[in-house]
């Protein structure tokens, strides 16, 4: 079974400009969950969907969004950048067993720079 | 809310030994997960090993093993017979158990674990 995938790998954009990533969740997963990871805050929940609802969000600006498609792609956006927003963006999928989603799978993340 | 504390930043170890990460977390609930999560230098975010808060059993993984004290808010990571590709950070985190989809995982601040040939 192919592992979670995440596009581009690495992408530098400037302040103020806009910017979407993209997930591939593991054939099956219907629940897509973004992460943001930052050497001074760590690892924080962005947020999570599940056929294409948003069921969970973290603490973010609005400026960070995300969406769902029908085959349980996601993408997730951020508008305005700021360079604080320079992070390594991990997205994480995760299917049923035995009745609970108690696992996830992380794909390899998204090294977004802000300059 | 949640909270997960990894109060060791670095650790160091020697090849074929015994090291305890450690990891402490708050909650008010009594039915969650917890997790230790590896992360190498390629950032790829590998699952150690799981924990359902209603087992008392510790839960282990070959060479991984969990200390589990649930009183006490402890999930401490035990790595026998340390080798060289275990040097990587690692992540203590939580995740509250709930039917359907809710895999908010609330992580610690990790520790850098390395380990001397």
């Amino acid at each position: 079974k192919a592992g979670v995938t995440q596009t581009p790998r690495y992408l530098i954009k400037t302040r103020g400009q806009q910017v979407t990533l993209s997930c591939s969740p593991i054939s099956g997963h219907r629940s897509v969950s973004w992460y943001q990871q930052t050497p001074g805050q760590g690892l924080q929940f962005l947020f999570e969907y599940f056929s294409e609802t948003q069921r969970n969000k973290g603490n973010f600006p609005g400026r960070f969004s995300g969406r769902q498609f029908s085959n349980s792609r996601s993408e997730m956006n951020v508008s305005t950048l700021e360079l604080g927003d320079s992070a390594l963006y991990l997205c994480a999928s995760s299917g049923r067993s035995g009745g609970s989603y108690n696992e996830q799978f992380f794909g390899p993340g998204t090294r977004l720079t802000v300059l | 809310a949640q909270t997960v504390t990894q109060s060791q930043p670095e650790m160091s170890v020697q090849e074929a030994e015994t090291v305890t990460l450690s990891c402490t977390y708050d909650t008010s609930e009594s039915d969650y997960y917890l997790f230790w999560y590896k992360q190498p230098p390629s950032r790829q975010m590998i699952l150690v090993i799981r924990q359902e808060a209603y087992k008392q059993q510790n839960a282990t993984e070959n060479r991984f093993s969990v200390n589990f004290q649930k009183a006490a808010k402890s999930f401490s990571l035990k790595i026998s017979d340390s080798q060289l590709g275990d040097a990587a950070m690692y992540f203590c985190a939580y995740r509250l158990f709930l039917t359907g989809a809710n895999s908010k995982l609330t992580f610690g601040k990790g520790i850098t674990l390395s380990v001397r040939p």
